[in-house]
C-alpha cells in the first residue's frame, strides 16, 4: 500500500524567505508524485508532478520539487515566498497499477508580511 | 481547465435524508473518483470507477454508494445522511497514473 506523510500541518514563513514543505512517501514500486495547492474555498490545482523523467521538477508559480529515491522524499521548495502563496498544499502519490491518488494530510502555508 | 462539473456546489440537508451528488466530465476519461476532504485528514478516497458500471470501494466507503451508467457521469449517494458526512466532496478524473484533474468541490452540511 502507498502512503504519504507531510511533516508539519502548519508552516509560517516571512515574505521573501525560502519555502520548504516536506513530503515523504512509501511505495513498493517507483511512484508518480504530485503536489497540489488549494486556495481558500477553491478546488485543487496541480503545482507539479514527478513521472520518472527528471528528478528535479519545476512547476507553476516558481515552485519546484526534487525526487530523492534514497530518502523517499519529494519536498516542495520556492526560493522567495509571496503573500499570494498562502494556501494549503497537498502531496500525493499514485502508481503500481493504481490510478487513484493517495494524499497526505496537507500543510497550510502562512506568509508573514 | 479540465471539463469537470460538480453539482450542487453547496447543499444543506437533514440527518436521515438521502443525498446525491453529481460529477459530470467532458474529457471522456476512463477513471473517475470521489474524495472527501476534512480538516486534518487531507483527501480520502470514497469510491472510484474504472469504466461504465465498474466501480470499487475506497478507504472511506461506508455509508456511500456510487453509480456510473455513462462515461461522463459519476454519482455519489448518501443513502441516509449523518452529521459525520458533513464534508467537502471532490470529484476527480484521470486517464493514467500520471495525472488527475479535480472538480471545484461540493460543500455538504448535514444538520
Amino acid at each position: 500500500a502507498q502512503s504519504v506523510t507531510q511533516l508539519g500541518s502548519h508552516v509560517s514563513v516571512s515574505e521573501g524567505a525560502l519555502v520548504l514543505l516536506r513530503c515523504n512517501y512509501s511505495s513498493s514500486v517507483p511512484p508518480y508524485l504530485f503536489w497540489y495547492v488549494q486556495y481558500p474555498n477553491q478546488g485543487l490545482q496541480l503545482l507539479l508532478k514527478y513521472t520518472s523523467a527528471a528528478t528535479l521538477v519545476k512547476g507553476i508559480n516558481g515552485f519546484e520539487a526534487e525526487f530523492k529515491k534514497s530518502e523517499t522524499s519529494f519536498h516542495l521548495t520556492k526560493p522567495s515566498a509571496h503573500m499570494s502563496d498562502a494556501a494549503e498544499y497537498f502531496c500525493a502519490v499514485s502508481g503500481a497499477g493504481s490510478y487513484q491518488l493517495t494524499f497526505g494530510k496537507g500543510t497550510k502555508l502562512s506568509v508573514i508580511p | 481547465d479540465a471539463g469537470i462539473t460538480q453539482s450542487p456546489r453547496h447543499k444543506v440537508t437533514e440527518t436521515g435524508t438521502p443525498v446525491t451528488l453529481r460529477c459530470h466530465q467532458t474529457e471522456n476519461h476512463r477513471y473517475m473518483y470521489w474524495y472527501r476532504q476534512d480538516p486534518g485528514h487531507g483527501l480520502r478516497l470514497i469510491h472510484y470507477s474504472y469504466g461504465v458500471k465498474d466501480t470499487d470501494k475506497g478507504e472511506v466507503s461506508d455509508g456511500y454508494s456510487v453509480s456510473r451508467s455513462k462515461t461522463e457521469d459519476f454519482l455519489l449517494t448518501l443513502e441516509s445522511a449523518t452529521s459525520s458526512q458533513t464534508s467537502v466532496y471532490f470529484c476527480a478524473i484521470s486517464e493514467s497514473e500520471a495525472e488527475a484533474f479535480f472538480g471545484q468541490g461540493t460543500r455538504l452540511t448535514v444538520v
